[in-house]
């Protein structure tokens, strides 16, 4: 089951303002992750996190891995309509363990 | 790569009937994974493969489930019988094994199951 607290459950936002959001966990991780999943379909990898206090960007998005290493964000700049979907945080352990959050859904109006 | 492909997309049964889910992996990749997501529990991991081989199937709920790799290139996930609480969508992931700390798991579309 989930270990991983992520907030908020969910956001509705004008196109063009910036999104933030993030998770917490009691247990430390080696990766954080960060999925988008649209209507149907499976999970997409948006970023991918291996170093505590890594910060990486992938175009508008932004992730940082927390350096206690049991949490991180992610920040979306300039919010567009296809933006809209769930995006899931996920922490991997060097065991192969992997744990999702509950998911962050977001609207985006135009 | 065509991605990980998961047949079928959607599945309406009766309750007491077997459902078999299908994976295709990536090709190349060394791990495959099941995974359950429902609105009350989200994204749970049932059981993953390495090399075709089972290595945590603890998260399977009950003997109901099964999984199998029987090559590099399908695996199975049956329930039989089936019960209308098990309707969800079920995910295959797939990972190489270049290294374990930097490759992450890539999901297929899913299979949305429906057990009436």
């Amino acid at each position: 089951g989930q270990q991983l607290n992520q907030s908020p459950q969910s956001m509705f936002i004008q196109e063009g303002e910036d999104v933030s959001m993030n998770c917490t966990s009691s247990s430390i991780f080696n990766t954080w992750l960060w999925y988008k999943q649209d209507p149907g379909e499976g999970p997409v990898l948006l970023i991918a996190l291996y170093k505590a206090g890594e910060l990486t960007s992938n175009g508008r998005l932004t992730a940082q891995f927390g350096i206690t290493r049991k949490d991180s964000f992610l920040n979306i700049s300039a919010s567009i309509p296809s933006d809209v979907g769930i995006y899931f945080c996920a922490g991997q352990s060097i065991n192969n363990d992997m744990r999702f959050g509950a998911g962050t859904r977001l609207t985006v109006k135009p | 790569d065509a991605g990980v492909i998961q047949s079928p997309r959607h599945e309406v049964t009766e309750m007491g009937q077997e459902v078999t889910l299908r994976c295709k992996p990536i090709s190349g990749h060394d791990y495959l994974f099941w995974y359950r997501q429902t609105m009350m529990r989200g994204l749970e991991l049932l059981i993953y493969f390495n090399n075709n081989v089972p290595i945590d199937d603890s998260g399977m709920p009950e003997d109901r489930f099964s999984a199998k790799m029987p090559n590099a290139s399908f695996s199975t996930l049956k329930i039989q019988p089936s019960e209308p609480r098990d309707s969800a969508v079920y995910f295959c992931a797939s990972r190489p094994h270049r290294d374990y700390l930097t490759d992450t798991q890539y999901f297929g579309p899913g299979t949305r199951l429906t057990v009436l």
